[in-house]
């Protein structure tokens, strides 16, 4: 157990509807990344956030966007879903950087299916 | 384009015997590279990693070699045991991004007994 939770750990949704995931990242840590992985691909990085405040964006469609709470929890939206979005989602999280030598524990991902 | 490389998806040993997953990269600004391990329905699990100013770095059964003049790394598995099985992903950052990973598309091992 990597100390990270994330819910719901299945979604099943159609398109165009918009979907909330949810992350709670590790005891401590002030970093929540969130990564797409869908089939046969790796993981691709959508966003960081460090203590409630963004600090960088990766791969990261328009149509979806994330948050972090004061409470550290992240929670990332997903709208005009389509077909291609399924994929499981993860959420990481780590102690912020003072460098680039950062290693992430990831949750357990969400499942998400867009029918 | 991908920056980080696993060009195998698939590797099949014999327990006992040695484990080796390969990885290239392209980009030059990258100095940490991690190993993660993920089985089937769960999340993907550090397992090792080394900074660009070390060449190996070894936990217990795992020995991750960089070699930064070739771009490549690898991890060794020794002795491979069937709870090995996993898919493996080799990741890396680079100094200013925040500590972001990229990721490769993974290499899934089968231990055999």
């Amino acid at each position: 157990d990597s100390g990270v939770t994330q819910t719901p750990k299945h979604l099943i949704t159609a398109t165009g509807q918009r979907v909330t995931l949810r992350c709670s990242p590790r005891s401590g840590d002030l970093s929540v990344y969130w990564y797409q992985q869908s089939l046969d691909q790796g993981l691709q990085f959508l966003i960081q956030y460090y203590n409630g405040e963004e600090r960088a964006k990766g791969n990261i469609l328009e149509r979806f966007s994330a948050q972090q709470f004061p409470d550290l929890h992240s929670e990332l939206n997903l709208s005009s879903l389509e077909l291609g979005d399924s994929a499981l989602y993860f959420c990481a999280s780590s102690v912020y950087p003072q460098s680039s030598y950062n290693e992430q524990f990831f949750g357990p991902g969400t499942r998400l299916t867009v029918l | 384009d991908q920056q980080v490389k696993q060009n195998s998806p698939s590797l099949s040993v014999q327990e006992g015997r040695i484990s080796i997953l390969n990885c290239d990269y392209t980009n030059s600004m990258f100095d940490y590279f991690l190993w993660y391990k993920k089985y089937p329905a769960e999340g993907p699990t550090f397992l090792i990693s080394i900074s660009s100013i070390k060449d190996k770095n070894e936990d217990g059964r795992f020995t991750v070699f960089l070699n930064k003049s070739a771009k490549h790394l690898s991890l060794h598995i020794v002795p491979s045991q069937p709870g090995d099985s996993a898919v493996y992903f080799c990741a890396a950052s680079a100094s200013g991004s925040q500590g972001n990973l990229i990721f490769g598309k993974g290499t899934k091992l089968s231990v055999k007994p």
